[in-house]
């Protein structure tokens, strides 16, 4: 089966520009995750799906931060403006139920 | 809130050296476990997990059991190789529908041959 789609696989932007990133999550897989990884550390949430719903924003820094998944499938963040410490890997991940989430490759921000 | 605490890196092994990397947790109840795996270039990938106490999880000749009296979930190896170089990452899935992952550090691997 294919796995989770992420693009672009590298930006990089000037600070307070705006930015996209785009998820095409496996195929079936009702539950989309966004997540933040930060050099070093591990992947950190930034916000849940199920289906269309948002379920779980709680870490998402919503000044800056927005996300959609409008159909229930793919799914878009954005960041608008970008700041210096927005630079990062953004991953998506997506799963069925309970079963293990998948992630894509991610796309690394690079804010200057 | 739910923590996952790993063992600094990077650790440096010979090849068919015996590996340990340590992993404790906090969490609220009983959280599923996983280690996550990330090679050079790629995605996150499942290593292993076990979802109760005692449970053992394996795969790739890579183990962790489900410790819930010492709040561990240590992955070992017998004999690493040179591919085995790479992150890996110990997480937890919490209760109460909250299937998102909270992830340790990462511990990085060298393996020399």
């Amino acid at each position: 089966e294919a796995g989770v789609v992420q693009s672009p696989r590298y930006k990089i932007i000037e600070k307070k520009q705006p930015v996209a990133f785009w998820c095409n999550p496996i195929s079936g897989h009702n539950t989309l995750y966004w997540y933040r990884q930060n050099l070093g550390q591990g992947p950190e949430l930034l916000i849940r799906y199920e289906n269309e719903e948002a379920v779980d924003d709680s870490q998402l820094p919503k000044d800056r931060f927005s996300a959609e998944r409008l159909k229930g499938v793919d799914s878009t963040l954005k960041i608008q403006p970008a700041e210096l410490g927005d630079s990062a890997v953004y991953l998506c991940a997506s799963s069925l139920d309970n079963s293990p989430l998948h992630f894509g490759n991610g796309t690394r921000l690079t804010v200057t | 809130g739910d923590s996952v605490t790993q063992m600094e890196g990077p650790v440096t092994l010979s090849e068919e050296a015996f590996l340990t990397i340590n992993c404790t947790y906090t969490a609220t109840g009983y959280p599923s476990l996983f280690w996550y795996v990330q090679y050079p270039g790629e995605g996150l990938q499942l290593l292993l997990k076990a979802t109760k106490a005692d449970d053992k999880g394996s795969n790739k000749g890579f183990e962790a059991t489900y410790r819930k009296e010492t709040t561990s979930f240590h992955l070992e190896k017998g004999s690493v190789q040179v591919s085995d170089s790479a992150v890996y990452f110990c997480a937890l899935s919490g209760i109460a529908g909250r299937r998102a992952l909270t992830f340790g550090s990462g511990t990085r691997l060298q393996v020399q041959p």
